[in-house]
């Protein structure tokens, strides 16, 4: 067990609507990741916060979106789903006490057990 | 930004040591390599990381070349239970680039 939490476990979904995944990360950790893992991309790096501000930005979507809130728990918004969207996402945390405006890049990340999503 | 090439998957059999080689050829000064294992239904774990040279903890050694332009994963005397696929991370300060993922499959 990594410490961070991911609901729900599993959703499904019709194209077009749109959903939120929340994930909770390991007490004291700062920084939370968000990935999304499909069959043909592997692991592609979504979006980064640090501390409630956004660090790094990866191949997100317009579509999608995501904050992290004071109590550094972190929601990723899904909107107009489409069926290639169907995939896990995952939640990572990590200390990263740097606070660096540039983050760092040695961090250990740890990951949650993901959210599989299913658009219908 | 750094591109990361993994071969897709490769054989091995109980108490053979195993070597997965990443390739990053345009890493950056910055970039650190980090190593993960996931298994099915799981996020991914950490498993080593390192800058240069050679790093060995108590699961596996690391090695990276004077050009840092690949790094080899290696795990002594594999066991069935390392089975699982491994991905490595190239990371700089606000860069992030997983490789595809190499799935080792150990058989008795």
């Amino acid at each position: 067990d990594s410490g961070v939490t991911q609901t729900p476990k599993h959703l499904i979904t019709a194209t077009g609507q749109r959903v939120t995944l929340r994930c909770s990360p390991r007490s004291g950790d700062l920084s939370v990741y968000w990935y999304q893992q499909s069959l043909d991309q592997g692991l592609q790096f979504l979006i980064q916060y640090y501390n409630g501000e956004e660090r790094a930005k990866g191949n997100i979507l317009e579509r999608f979106s995501a904050q992290q809130f004071p109590d550094l728990h972190s929601e990723l918004n899904l909107s107009s789903l489409e069926l290639g969207d169907s995939a896990l996402y995952f939640c990572a945390s990590s200390k990263e006490t740097s606070g660096l405006a540039g983050g760092s890049n040695t961090d250990t990340q740890y990951f949650g057990p993901g959210t599989r999503l299913t658009v219908l | 930004l750094a591109k990361t090439t993994q071969p897709i998957s490769m054989d091995s059999y109980e108490g053979q040591e195993v070597n997965i080689t990443c390739s990053h050829n345009n890493i950056a000064t910055n970039d650190y390599i980090t190593w993960y294992q996931q298994f099915p239904s799981q996020g991914p774990r950490f498993i080593i990381q390192g800058y240069k040279t050679k790093v060995t903890n108590e699961v596996a050694s690391l090695f990276i070349p004077a050009d840092r332009k690949s790094s080899t994963l290696s795990l002594p005397r594999v066991s069935l239970s390392d089975t699982a696929v491994y991905y490595c991370l190239v990371r700089g300060y606000s860069t992030l680039t997983f490789g595809k993922g190499t799935m080792l499959l150990v058989s008795p």
